[in-house]
């Protein structure tokens, strides 16, 4: 089935620095992709609407100037978190949408960052 | 703005027994989805609902929507305990507008399923 893959995993920063994220689909060509926020015992949140080729639509509250999109291709995304600071601390999650015989959003492994 | 609801939000079962958690929605989307989420992971895929009376079973697990209730529900059968986890159940915002990208989620609160023997 298809896959969306995205790394590092994990990672721990310190605080003023920035952090890059990037999620790959691997077997499917995904020209929307998502990014979303989970913090402990929360659900998701969308954070952003990543488009190839153009600028990323952001959800209300979201810092643009923040959270970095980059859809430079149609099978990778990038989410940079720049001047990370402790309440970025979160679990990242992207997710790209396929349709084949039939309708999946799916996820990756998400990465956990901790901004010291 | 799409607002989805789950309840319960906690749910201790035995195993053996069965149970029924269940999401509303606000407005009318015939794009549902279930996933499954083990602690420190991310989100496993359990079921896409695409339409009215839709039903899809796996295992123990078995999920139904009605757009008409704005409902779906996720019922399980004979609980094990490798059932326990957190469900979310998410609906898909560009499904409201009938539009033909994929994925973009408003997610339920979840549901913490625990499983005792």
């Amino acid at each position: 089935g298809a896959v969306v893959s995205q790394h590092p995993s994990r990672v721990i920063c310190k605080s003023g620095t920035s952090v890059k994220i990037e999620c790959r689909s691997l077997d499917f060509q995904a020209t929307t992709m998502f990014w979303y926020r989970q913090f402990p015992k929360q659900s998701l949140m969308l954070m952003a609407t990543s488009n190839e080729g153009s600028k990323a639509t952001y959800e209300q509250g979201v810092e643009k100037d923040k959270f970095l999109i980059n859809h430079a291709s149609l099978t990778l995304s990038t989410l940079t978190v720049t001047s990370a600071h402790p309440e970025d601390s979160s679990f990242y999650i992207c997710s790209a949408g396929f349709w084949g015989q039939t309708i999946w959003a799916f996820f990756g492994q998400g990465t956990r960052l901790t901004v010291v | 703005e799409l607002k989805v609801e789950q309840n319960p939000l906690f749910l201790s079962m035995q195993e053996g027994k069965n149970y029924t958690i269940y999401c509303n929605y606000s407005t009318t989307s015939d794009r549902l989805y279930w996933y499954r989420q083990d602690p420190g992971k991310s989100l496993e895929s359990l079921f896409v609902l695409l339409s009215n009376g839709a039903v899809k079973q796996e295992g123990r697990l078995m999920a139904s929507l009605d757009t008409k209730a704005r409902l779906s529900t996720l019922h399980i059968t004979a609980a094990v305990h490798d059932l326990s986890a957190t469900y979310f159940c998410a609906v898909d915002m560009d499904g409201l507008a009938g539009g033909t990208s994929y994925g973009k989620l408003t997610f339920g609160q979840g549901t913490i399923l625990t499983v005792h023997p």
